[in-house]
């Protein structure tokens, strides 16, 4: 069972909506990292976060600790945002990686 | 600035051939170094972290192996590939367990 559950899976919304993404994850982390992967397998750090909120451009990330629920939020979409967005933490145990969700696919229709 | 570079970006391999993908980090100094796997329709899979020259964890038991012969120089090798060592394999560096991290390009390996 994958310890990080992401939801949706897939996604296809109109350029200008406003879209969220769900991560849920089962155990005590020290950090939650939100990740772009575009079409060609590259992955961009987008967010890293242990509480609260972070805001860069249109992108907004949010975390519950309490809850293990983080969500990432994409205002005014735009074709350009069509990826791949992966949730990741660490659990904070030593140098280990990251445990990864299986992504959720965004397509962007203009 | 730091970067990270990762090749080949492709590799078509025959089933019993070796491997060795290689991976460099430029700007830093002693990086934590991961080696992932994305296989077909899975998520991200740790296979090895290193935290310094010779030092190699495993995370999942496999036909891989790891090696890190210089500081920013990680290094990904089998003796002998499986079908099932097919997927997309990405380095990535962070300067401590805590901080955000940075990933290679990637390397998409078909075993044939």
């Amino acid at each position: 069972k994958n310890e990080v559950e992401q939801s949706p899976q897939n996604l296809t919304a109109q350029e200008g909506e406003f879209i969220t993404i769900n991560c849920s994850y089962s155990v005590g982390i020290s950090a939650l990292h939100w990740l772009q992967q575009h079409p060609g397998g590259g992955i961009v750090s987008l967010f890293m976060l242990s509480s609260g909120k972070k805001k860069h451009g249109r992108l907004i990330a949010t975390i519950n600790i309490q809850e293990k629920h983080s969500s990432l939020h994409i205002t005014a979409s735009h074709p350009r945002d069509s990826a791949v967005y992966i949730c990741a933490y660490h659990s904070g145990g030593g140098a280990d990686g990251l445990t990864f969700g299986k992504g959720t696919h965004l397509i962007i229709q203009p | 600035s730091q970067t990270i570079h990762q090749w080949p970006a492709t590799l078509v391999q025959p089933v019993g051939s070796p491997l060795s993908l290689e991976c460099t980090v430029e700007g830093t100094s002693n990086p934590n170094l991961y080696w992932y796997r994305q296989a077909a329709g899975r998520g991200l899979q740790l296979l090895f972290y290193s935290v310094g020259i010779g030092q190699i964890s495993s995370e999942v038991p496999q036909n891989l192996s790891a090696s890190r012969p210089q500081d920013r120089q990680f290094i990904l090798s089998s003796k002998k590939l499986l079908l099932s060592d097919s997927g997309f394999y990405l380095c990535a560096w962070s300067r401590t367990a805590f901080t955000e991290a940075f990933f290679g390009q990637g390397t998409r390996l078909t075993v044939v």
